[in-house]
Formats: structure tokens, C-alpha cells, sequence
């Protein structure tokens, strides 16, 4: 029968507008997370982390929330511009020194 | 300073074939993560080395293995290919104590035929 491969959420903006990426982890034990931006035919490149011991970190136009409670990650990007467009992992750590990769949300900019 | 390099960058081989992988961390960097990439599974952990020796392990055949030498370097093998493992191959490196962001290289991608 037919393969079904993995279908990534999918997020479009308007240039200029905020971004706003969910990501839900599983474990809740994990105390270190991570978001990661991959654009296509290149690795996955570092964008900010967090730590439990935090809910709000912020960089040069990146927000992430931490929501420990219902084990939720956001981020946020602020005036979105077409660089922006690419495939949008979180990462979680847990115990075990070991990282777990959500399936990843494509983001596409529309100019 | 140097990022994660990984070589080659493109490779096809033929079913029953073996590959191997290489990976330079960014210097002073002691972890290597190996993880594979595809469509359907996403980014799936393969191993992690810490001064040449494997510390975590996931969910893979004895067909893939890898190894860390001395300066950090690490290389992966994957022996007895099927198709199945065309993929991205990714490397990742760190610092390796503590919890610590892990970087990635821009990856080796396999096609098997």
C-alpha cells in the first residue's frame, strides 16, 4: 500500500506580522529545550533555549515560552521577514542527556 | 571559530554497500551526536560519543556504528545499505558536560539506489 510520510504542520504569515510556533513535549522531566531553524538543504541551525527553571527567554526577535504545566513551548517571531521561512524543530533534554526532536512546523513568509 | 564540518556533503551508493560518515566538531568541542533525518521519521538519535567513547545509544541496527578518535573527530558507518537509509545524515557537537546546546553540521546526504 502507500507510504504516508510525515506531514508537518504548516504555518503562512504576512510579512511583517508575529509568529507564533507551538510545540508540545512529552516529557515532563525534561529541563532543557531548544528551538532550531532549518532551512532546506542545510542543517538544523541553533535559535534560542530555555531552561525549567525559567517560562520566558527572549533574543533578537525571538520569544520562547515555557508552559511546564501542560508541557508547551511557543516561539515567537516578531515582524516576520521572507528569511524567516524554513522548518522550525523544538528540542527537548531530558534526564538522560539525551535530545528529542518535535516533527517541526513549516513556516512560509508571504511577502 | 569553525562550525561543525561534515563530509561528504553528497553520496550515492548501491544496496548491500557500506558508507562511512565523517564529522569534525567545532574545536574544543568533546560530544558527537549522530542523528538521521528522513520524510517520514523526522530527526531520529542515532549515538552520541564523549572522549571516544559512546555514551547514549538509540533505536538503530547493529548495521549503523560510529566511532571518536582522539582530537573529537567522529565518523559513522552504516554496513549492508538498503534503501531505507537514504536520508540526511546530521552531526552534532557540544561541549558535552552539563546541559548544553548541541550544533549542527549542514549534513551528509545518502542515496541509496
Amino acid at each position: 500500500g502507500e507510504s504516508v510520510g510525515l506531514h508537518l504542520p504548516t504555518l503562512s504569515v504576512q510579512e511583517g506580522d508575529n509568529s507564533i510556533i507551538n510545540c508540545a513535549y512529552s516529557n515532563s522531566a525534561s529541563d532543557y529545550f531548544i528551538w532550531y531553524k532549518q532551512e532546506s538543504g542545510k542543517g538544523p541551525q541553533f535559535i534560542i533555549d530555555i531552561r525549567s527553571n525559567m517560562d520566558k527567554r527572549q533574543g533578537q526577535r525571538v520569544t520562547v515560552l515555557l508552559n511546564k504545566t501542560v508541557k508547551h513551548l511557543s516561539l515567537q517571531i516578531a515582524a516576520t521577514q521572507p528569511g524567516d521561512s524554513a522548518v522550525y524543530f523544538c528540542a527537548e533534554m531530558n534526564t538522560g542527556n539525551q535530545f528529542y526532536f518535535g516533527t517541526g512546523t513549516s513556516l512560509t513568509v508571504i511577502p | 571559530k569553525a562550525g561543525v564540518t561534515q563530509t561528504p556533503r553528497y553520496l550515492i551508493k548501491t544496496r548491500g554497500q557500506q558508507v562511512t560518515l565523517s564529522c569534525s566538531p567545532i574545536s574544543g568541542h568533546r560530544s558527537v551526536s549522530w542523528y538521521q533525518q528522513t520524510p517520514g521519521q523526522g530527526l531520529q538519535f542515532l549515538f552520541e560519543y564523549f572522549s571516544e567513547t559512546q555514551r547514549n545509544k538509540g533505536n538503530f541496527p547493529g548495521r549503523f556504528s560510529g566511532r571518536q578518535f582522539s582530537n573529537s573527530r567522529s565518523e559513522m558507518n552504516v554496513s549492508t545499505l538498503e534503501l531505507g537509509d537514504s536520508a540526511l545524515y546530521l552531526c552534532a557537537s557540544s561541549p558535552g558536560r552539563g546541559r548544553n546546546t548541541i550544533y549542527f553540521g549542514e549534513g551528509s546526504w545518502l542515496t541509496v539506489v
